[in-house]
């Protein structure tokens, strides 16, 4: 399977612990966007690296997240001190330089 | 204030009958307007990207069309499988991330 991997697919964690999400990229995409999707909304940009280079972080990326993408492959997605308003579907996409960007199926999370 | 709006947000079609789904946007600059299917529980699937007025892309039944301030999904004779949320994105200026409506929910009955 060549699309965009995550792992885990689901995640249920407890208010105030951390979790890691990861993401596997189309091999040749040199572009990897994180993005938080909750019930009835569309998709919410969160980060977007260019190989290992962040280049853009939206204001819904509050120091409790922290994005990584060493050397420029997968990447990683933490959050500290979970909130219960953290509960929704992170994905993340990637792309070439054709700019079309090709998700993956999502980490469902959710905080008790 | 949204910048991409999607009508209806949800639409009801018996099978075989032909609509459309609406996207307007207010974003300057336009890079390009890109058109997603998403099932439950899944990634979206990317089908479609406009970049100028006027163009138009078709795959199997749907067909995108785009002007200065809006985009139309087209579903000739939709069949049950089509049922899901079908998203509409845009993407501005140097910016790399897409700015998504909240989806027009499709359901095809047979």
């Amino acid at each position: 399977d060549t699309g965009v991997s995550q792992n885990p697919r689901h995640k249920i964690t407890k208010r105030g612990q951390n979790v890691t999400f990861r993401c596997d990229p189309i091999s040749e995409h040199n572009r990897l966007y994180w993005y938080r999707q909750t019930l009835g909304q569309g998709p919410e940009f969160l980060t977007y690296f260019q190989n290992e280079a962040q280049l853009e972080k939206s204001r819904l990326l509050s120091d409790r997240f922290s994005a990584e993408r060493p050397k420029g492959s997968f990447s990683t997605l933490e959050i500290q001190r979970t909130e219960q308003g953290d509960s929704a579907m992170y994905l993340c996409a990637s792309s070439s330089i054709r700019n079309e960007q090709f998700f993956g199926p999502g980490t469902r999370l959710t905080v008790l | 204030e949204d910048q991409v709006t999607q009508s209806p947000e949800a639409l009801r079609l018996q099978e075989g009958e032909s609509s459309s789904l609406n996207c307007s946007y207010t974003v300057s600059g336009l890079r390009g307007l890109f058109w997603y299917r998403q099932d439950p529980g899944k990634g979206p699937e990317f089908l479609f990207t406009l970049y100028s007025a006027g163009e138009e892309k078709e795959k199997e039944r749907l067909k995108a069309t785009l002007t200065k301030k809006e985009s139309f999904l087209h579903i000739t004779a939709p069949k049950p499988e089509d049922s899901a949320t079908y998203l509409c994105a845009v993407q501005e200026g140097s910016q790399g991330n897409l700015i998504f409506g909240k989806g027009t929910k499709l359901s095809v009955k047979p």
